[in-house]
């Protein structure tokens, strides 16, 4: 099956710092990310949905200031957490869905970065 | 976005038994899938079911859509222990279920 990777597995930063987190799909184009944050022992909760070369669209209530995304293009997307503080952190996935060999319009999850905030 | 809902939240049952889970979700989609979650882990790709079909197996795994009624079940049968885990459905929309919090005890 497809692959979609993140980096870095895990961050740990100071608060006041920005961190990038990437998602790249390996083997396929992907026409759509997604970006989930994931509190323990709780679902994903969808942050944003990004469309490859527009403006991503943000699920309520997350600062599209706080949390930029970038999907320039059809393999990458990155999500920067600007001036982090400890209650931003958590556990972001991403996940990409495009053509990928026989299956259409599949979605394929990312590892998931872990961000700490100190 | 599409946000699944999955029952029970949580399930404990003996190895070896079936384990029968749940999801259901609010608009139209083109695909639905499962994914399990071990804990503080990433998220593993069990299933996908596409809008025009109806069941689909994959070695102990049989999941069901309904769209009909937009639900889906995941259905484990001969659980082991190694089967417990979070199990999630997410929508191709985007959207993400509560998850179920599946125990096989040994």
């Amino acid at each position: 099956g497809a692959v979609v990777s993140q980096h870095p597995s895990w961050v740990i930063c100071k608060s006041g710092t920005s961190v990038k987190i990437e998602c790249r799909s390996l083997d396929f184009q992907a026409t759509t990310m997604f970006w989930y944050r994931q509190f323990p022992k709780q679902s994903l909760m969808l942050m944003a949905t990004s469309n490859e070369g527009s403006k991503a669209t943000y699920e309520q209530g997350v600062e599209k200031d706080k949390f930029l995304i970038n999907h320039a293009s059809l393999t990458l997307s990155t999500l920067t957490v600007t001036s982090a503080h400890p209650e931003d952190s958590s556990f972001y996935i991403c996940s990409a869905r495009g053509v990928s060999g026989n299956d259409y319009n599949e979605q394929f999850f990312g590892p998931g970065t872990r961000l700490t905030v100190l | 976005s599409q946000q699944g809902e999955e029952d029970p939240q949580a399930l404990s049952i003996q190895e070896g038994e079936n384990a029968t889970m749940n999801c259901s979700y609010k608009t139209s989609i083109n695909n639905l899938q499962w994914y399990r979650q071990n804990s503080g882990r990433g998220l593993v790709h069990l299933i996908l079911i596409r809008s025009n079909e109806r069941e689909k197996h994959s070695g102990r795994l049989r999941v069901t859509l309904d769209t009909s009624k937009k639900s889906s079940s995941l259905l484990i049968t001969a659980s082991r222990a190694a089967d417990t885990a979070s199990y999630f459905c997410a929508t191709d929309g985007g959207g993400f279920g509560e998850g179920t919090q599946l125990t096989v005890n040994p």
